[in-house]
C-alpha cells in the first residue's frame, strides 16, 4: 500500500518570504500523480498544484511550485511571496494511475502560518 | 466551477442514533468520496462509489455505511452513532478521465456525537 508522509506539522513564514514544505511517498509504481492541497481554516480544500510522475518538468501555478524528485520520492511545495491568504493547512497525496485507480492517500498535514 | 455542497456543517448527534450525510455535487462527475479528518491523522477514505448503486470501502468502512440512488447524490450514514466518531467529515467528487483525477471538496460537516 501507498503511504504519504509529511514531516512537518506546522511551519511559519514570514510573509513576503520563501517557504518549503515537505512530502514524501513510498509505492512501487512506476506511473503515479501526486497533489497538494491548501485546507483554509473553515474553508473548503481546494487543489494547490498536480504532478504528473512520467513528466520530468516540476508544475508550477503562480506562486506555487513543486520539486518532484522520483527516485528519492520526494514532492515538495514551494510558496514563493507568501500571503496572509497562504495561512493554511497543506496536504500532500498521492494517487495511482492505472484505469480504475480512484483513492487518493493523503499525508497527515502541515499547518502552515503567516507571520504579518 | 465545480460545487460540491454538504447538508449540515455542524450536527449535533447521541449516542445510538441513526445519522445521515448527505452530500451533493452539481457536475455529473461519476466518482464520489466519503472521508473522515481527524488532527494529526490527515484525512482517511470511509467509502468512495464509482457509479450509481456502486460502491466500494475505503481505509475505514467500519461503522459507516453509504448509499448512491442517484449520480448526483451520495450519502453516508451512521447506524448506531458513537462517541469515537466524532469528527469533521468530508465529500469529494472527480470526474473518469479527469487529468490526474483531481477531486473536489464539499465544505465539510463537523458531526458531534455525545
Amino acid at each position: 500500500a501507498q503511504t504519504v508522509t509529511q514531516s512537518q506539522p506546522e511551519m511559519s513564514v514570514q510573509e513576503a518570504e520563501t517557504v518549503t514544505l515537505s512530502c514524501t511517498y513510498d509505492t512501487s509504481e512506476s506511473d503515479y500523480y501526486l497533489f497538494w492541497y491548501k485546507q483554509p481554516p473553515s474553508r473548503q480544500m481546494i487543489l494547490v498544484i498536480r504532478q504528473e510522475a512520467y513528466k520530468q518538468q516540476n508544475a508550477t501555478e503562480n506562486r506555487f511550485s513543486v520539486n518532484f524528485q522520483k527516485a528519492a520520492k520526494s514532492f515538495s511545495l514551494k510558496i514563493s511571496d507568501s500571503q496572509l491568504g497562504d495561512a493554511a493547512m497543506y496536504f500532500c497525496a498521492y494517487r495511482n494511475s492505472g484505469a480504475g485507480s480512484y483513492q487518493l492517500t493523503f499525508g497527515k498535514g502541515t499547518k502552515l502560518s503567516v507571520i504579518p | 466551477d465545480v460545487k460540491v455542497t454538504q447538508s449540515s456543517r455542524y450536527l449535533v448527534k447521541r449516542t445510538g442514533e441513526k445519522v445521515f450525510l448527505e452530500c451533493v455535487q452539481d457536475m455529473d462527475h461519476e466518482n464520489m468520496f466519503w472521508y473522515r479528518q481527524d488532527p494529526g491523522l490527515g484525512l482517511r477514505l470511509i467509502y468512495f462509489s464509482y457509479d450509481v448503486k456502486m460502491k466500494e470501502k475505503g481505509d475505514i468502512p467500519e461503522g459507516y455505511s453509504v448509499s448512491r440512488e442517484k449520480k448526483e447524490r451520495f450519502s453516508l450514514i451512521l447506524e448506531s452513532a458513537s462517541t469515537n466518531q466524532t469528527s469533521m467529515y468530508l465529500c469529494a467528487s472527480s470526474p473518469v478521465g479527469a487529468i490526474g483525477g483531481t477531486q473536489y471538496f464539499g465544505p465539510g460537516t463537523r458531526l458531534l456525537v455525545l
